[in-house]
């Protein structure tokens, strides 16, 4: 699977869009972009997972660029509790397993 | 979404003694669950993929004779820390797929933290 760069930590205010970016610069056709997310002492949480086209849920919207080698995962409104670790990962269609690497801690202040 | 629990969320245990940590799938089957392992301020590392019916595939460097998997049924798989050291300290975390598509999202479990004395 290709390896993400992120950025090691990220602050932002409350009620701002946060942005996080993510390079994939190896990324294959058939790979997928996940978002997990895990908030201090709990597992992590599914957040979106997209392709090539950009997708949108409750949670966030992720954007990936045309060539795919790098994606935004936006939450429109920051709240406190959005402050976590925050994790882009590429998988491809024929694995299952998810590699973690060190993530983007976000630091929602008020 | 699926829920995934872990019991026990927490255990102290002595030296040289044995752990079993369950993990289960609330409202969904997963013929697929898979543990991982993270040490504080460390991201989580994958430790094994378990499958129901079969054996583990744990992943490199992991000792499957110390951190023995049992994925009896669809719904539950259990990791044991055998003869456990101050070293098997961490916070375990199992995760579960949903449905059998091999990229489908994973969910979750609170995670289990062990504490060796």
């Amino acid at each position: 699977d290709a390896k993400t760069t992120q950025p090691t930590s990220m602050d932002c205010a409350e009620g701002r869009a946060a942005n996080l970016p993510c390079n994939h610069s190896t990324i294959s056709g058939n790979e997928y972009v996940y978002w997990y997310r895990q908030i201090h002492s709990q597992g992590p949480q599914y957040i979106i997972h997209g392709l090539k086209n950009n997708e949108t849920n409750e949670m966030a919207s992720l954007i990936i660029t045309e060539d795919r080698k790098s994606s935004t995962l936006i939450l429109p409104h920051a709240t406190l509790r959005d402050t976590a670790v925050y994790y882009c990962i590429v998988r491809g269609m024929g694995t299952d397993k998810l590699i973690f690497g060190t993530g983007t801690r976000l630091q929602v202040f008020p | 979404g699926a829920v995934v629990s872990q019991h026990p969320s927490r255990v102290i245990c002595k030296s040289g003694t044995s752990v079993k940590i369950e993990c289960r799938s609330l409202d969904f089957q997963a013929t697929t669950m898979f543990w991982y392992r993270q040490f504080p301020k460390q991201s989580l590392m994958l430790m094994a993929t378990s499958n129901e019916g079969s054996k583990a595939t744990y992943e490199q460097g992991v000792e499957k004779d110390k951190f023995l998997i049992n994925h009896a049924s669809l719904t539950l798989s259990t990791l044991t820390v055998t003869s456990a050291h101050p070293e098997d300290s961490s916070f375990y975390i199992c995760s579960a797929r949903l449905g059998t598509v091999s990229y489908n999202e994973q969910f979750f479990g609170p995670g289990t933290r062990l504490t060796v004395l």
